[in-house]
């Protein structure tokens, strides 16, 4: 089954600082698709972004950006001026096409500080 | 509107019990799942059932059993409840296969809190 690794367990940062969280996986399928998703303080899982196995063109959107290495195994999310707002637990999935099946790293706890 | 419901939000209980958490979509997904959130943030998959046909069944004790009566709805009963069961428990539902960029993009309920005595 595939393996997503963040090795990151907390991070913290001060307000306006950049932070880049890690995530690596592991897989045989060619066909996948990764995901990013955030879990505030409320509990609640918020999807951030999809990409799939072939399109490896970096996304921003706003302050977050996503960096897409085949050739590393890496999907590393950035967030730019970080924001008290942004503290929360992100999570780096997989999910291989064949099965739908998505698999989660284990979380890397932001705390941004005013 | 809701687009993925469960109940109840929280549940308490006494080891042995048996309990049940509903789980409802309405995104018209075809496939739709649990996850079990430990008390160290970690996100298990345990169910993943595809137009009512389970498709994922991790190593999840028998005490656990999911039941589909349709595609909109997934509920999750257990029974002789044990204190390793405190979590939240996730649903989740998603479109398999889809071309659109929703593909395989798993929409989250609130969450069940259910914590053993």
């Amino acid at each position: 089954a595939q393996k997503v690794t963040q090795a990151q367990t907390e991070i913290s940062v001060v307000e306006k600082e950049d932070v880049t969280l890690d995530c690596v996986y592991e897989t045989r399928d060619t066909t996948y698709y990764l995901f990013w998703y955030k879990q505030p303080p409320s509990g609640e899982l918020v999807f951030l972004i999809r990409r799939n196995s072939f399109d490896e063109q970096n996304e921003i959107s706003g302050r977050y950006s996503w960096n897409f290495q085949k050739s590393t195994s890496s999907f590393n999310f950035t967030i730019t001026a970080s924001q008290v707002v942004d503290s929360a637990v992100y999570f780096c999935a997989l999910s291989e096409a064949q099965n739908n099946d998505m698999r989660f790293g284990a979380g890397t706890r932001l705390t941004v500080k005013p | 509107d809701t687009a993925v419901s469960q109940t109840p939000k929280y549940l308490v209980t006494q080891m042995g019990n048996d309990k049940s958490i509903k789980c409802e979509q309405n995104l018209g997904h075809d496939t739709m799942y649990w996850y079990k959130q430990d008390s160290k943030k970690f996100l298990k998959i345990m169910f993943s059932y595809n137009n009512k046909e389970l498709i994922i069944n991790e190593t999840v004790p028998n005490r656990f059993s999911p039941k589909s009566p349709d595609k909109a709805h997934l509920n999750l009963h257990i029974n002789s409840l044990e204190l390793g069961d405190s979590a939240v428990y996730f649903c989740a539902s998603s479109q398999w296969g889809a071309s659109s960029s929703g593909a395989n993009v798993l929409t989250f309920g609130a969450g069940s809190r259910l914590t053993v005595l």
